[in-house]
């Protein structure tokens, strides 16, 4: 079983949908959680960060994590077709995290 | 501000051939990285490094060696390729603080026939 466990779509909705996006992990000892985006062919930059469960809001960009259930998405709201890439959820153990470890990937389609 | 630079962006081996994917970071970044990216499998990280001198395996590491001489330098040597090892490399660093942030280079795709 993987660590980390998501959805690699494909994901097909039209412009100004609500769009989430969501990952399961099985290690209790990950601390800090991440969303990448990465579009065709260019390395992932990070999208949103968060550390402790809750949820955290950056425009039209939501990160929730439920830690008592393993369990965190990405809500994008008002999604347009820029929005189109592949979305990677990401994880990493406190104290110096060394190891980011990442899900396979959701690759999401915004249709004008 | 370059950030990372991989070389070279393309490259097609014949089993058995070895190579060397080189990786430089302009950030003064303690920590730098390899993963690598196949359909349907995510990134997963081949090796890292936390400071020159100092080298760890991570999820994948078999095939692969790493050095780390510098702070700006991470190569990843391919010993002896095979065609398991098709795939496209992303070496990434950050700063020693784990913020999360991670920075990717553009990526080397790499072909083995």
């Amino acid at each position: 079983q993987k660590e980390v466990e998501q959805d690699p779509g494909p994901l097909s909705v039209p412009e100004g949908a609500i769009v989430s996006l969501n990952c399961t992990y099985s290690n209790s000892a990950f601390q800090y959680f991440m969303w990448y985006r990465q579009y065709s062919r260019k390395g992932p930059e990070l999208l949103m960060y968060t550390y402790s469960s809750g949820n955290k809001e950056d425009g039209r960009f939501t990160a929730q994590v439920d830690k008592s259930s393993k369990y965190i998405s990405l809500f994008i709201r008002d999604s347009q077709p820029s929005d189109s890439a592949t979305y990677l959820c990401a994880m990493t153990l406190g104290t110096g995290g060394f190891k980011t470890i990442f899900g396979a990937g959701t690759r999401l389609f915004v249709k004008a | 501000n370059a950030g990372v630079t991989q070389t070279p962006k393309f490259q097609v081996l014949k089993t058995g051939q070895s190579m060397t994917l080189q990786c430089a970071q302009d950030m003064n970044h303690e920590y730098m990285s390899w993963y690598r990216q196949d359909p349907g499998m995510g990134l997963r990280l081949i090796h890292y490094s936390v400071g020159a001198g100092i080298t760890d395996q991570g999820e994948v590491p078999n095939g692969y060696n790493v050095s780390r001489s510098t702070t700006e330098d991470f190569p990843l040597r391919l010993l002896s390729a095979a065609p398991s090892q098709t795939s496209v490399y992303f070496c990434a660093s950050r700063d020693k603080i784990n913020t999360g942030e991670l920075f990717f280079g553009e990526g080397s795709r790499l072909t083995v026939l």
